[in-house]
């Protein structure tokens, strides 16, 4: 139990195009997903808190307007890169927590390379 | 302010031996505490994870964890390593809501 896909794996996109990953919750109702975002032999920084039907939490210095969090189910949750350049080339992992607990239930993660 | 940390960066322990991640919370009550492993290229699996109760954990993978509230501690241990244990291993404390705190990162490689 506890699955937690994204979709895509990977992606390859042209600088100044906008790329969407999906982040899904398999077996359970998440009514809090997380997005994460991880340099090369870093740890995970958190990027924004979404709460399904209600906008998104950023952590500060996360630009809102480039990085669009969609929270429209207890299942789905979206991340949007906005207008992607080369510095936007990261590994992005999603998160979702089973309420009353606090775990968090990770996804495999997407591989982003803006060219 | 609330803090993780894992000491040690990288560890290099020989297949068989045990071993020991170090991880050190800084938080005022008593916390969520967990470790995820992380392979190359790959998400987060949990390990284990302590909300309360017994003190000592029992996880996947044959790995288990120790709360000491004494020294603020969640140290992992595995009684004996396989080559396939190489991976980042992630030390985690959730402080309530949506607060969760990672801490560095430990590196294992395990050789022959």
């Amino acid at each position: 139990g506890a699955v937690v896909s994204q979709h895509p794996s990977r992606v390859i996109c042209k600088s100044g195009t906008s790329v969407k990953i999906e982040c899904r919750s398999l077996d359970f109702q998440a009514t809090t997903m997380f997005w994460y975002r991880q340099f090369p032999k870093q740890s995970l920084m958190l990027m924004a808190t979404s709460n399904e039907g209600s906008k998104a939490t950023y952590e500060q210095g996360v630009e809102k307007d480039k990085f669009l969090i969609n929270h429209a189910s207890l299942t789905l949750s979206t991340l949007t890169v906005t207008s992607a350049h080369p510095e936007d080339s990261s590994f992005y992992i999603c998160s979702a927590r089973v309420t009353p607990a606090e775990t968090q239930y990770f996804g495999p993660g997407t591989r982003l390379l803006v060219l | 302010a609330q803090s993780v940390t894992q000491p040690d960066i990288h560890i290099t322990v020989s297949e068989g031996a045990s071993l020991e991640l170090r991880c050190n919370y800084s938080y005022g009550a008593t916390p969520y505490l967990f470790w995820y492993v992380q392979s190359p290229g790959q998400g987060l699996q949990l390990l284990l994870k302590y909300f309360s109760g017994d003190t000592l954990v029992q996880g996947i993978k044959g790995f288990e964890a120790e709360f000491k509230r004494s020294q603020s501690s969640f140290n992992l241990r595995k009684p004996s390593v396989h080559w396939s244990d190489a991976a980042e291993y992630f030390c985690a404390v959730g402080a309530g809501g949506n607060q969760f705190y990672f801490g560095t990162g430990t590196s294992l490689t395990v050789i022959p």
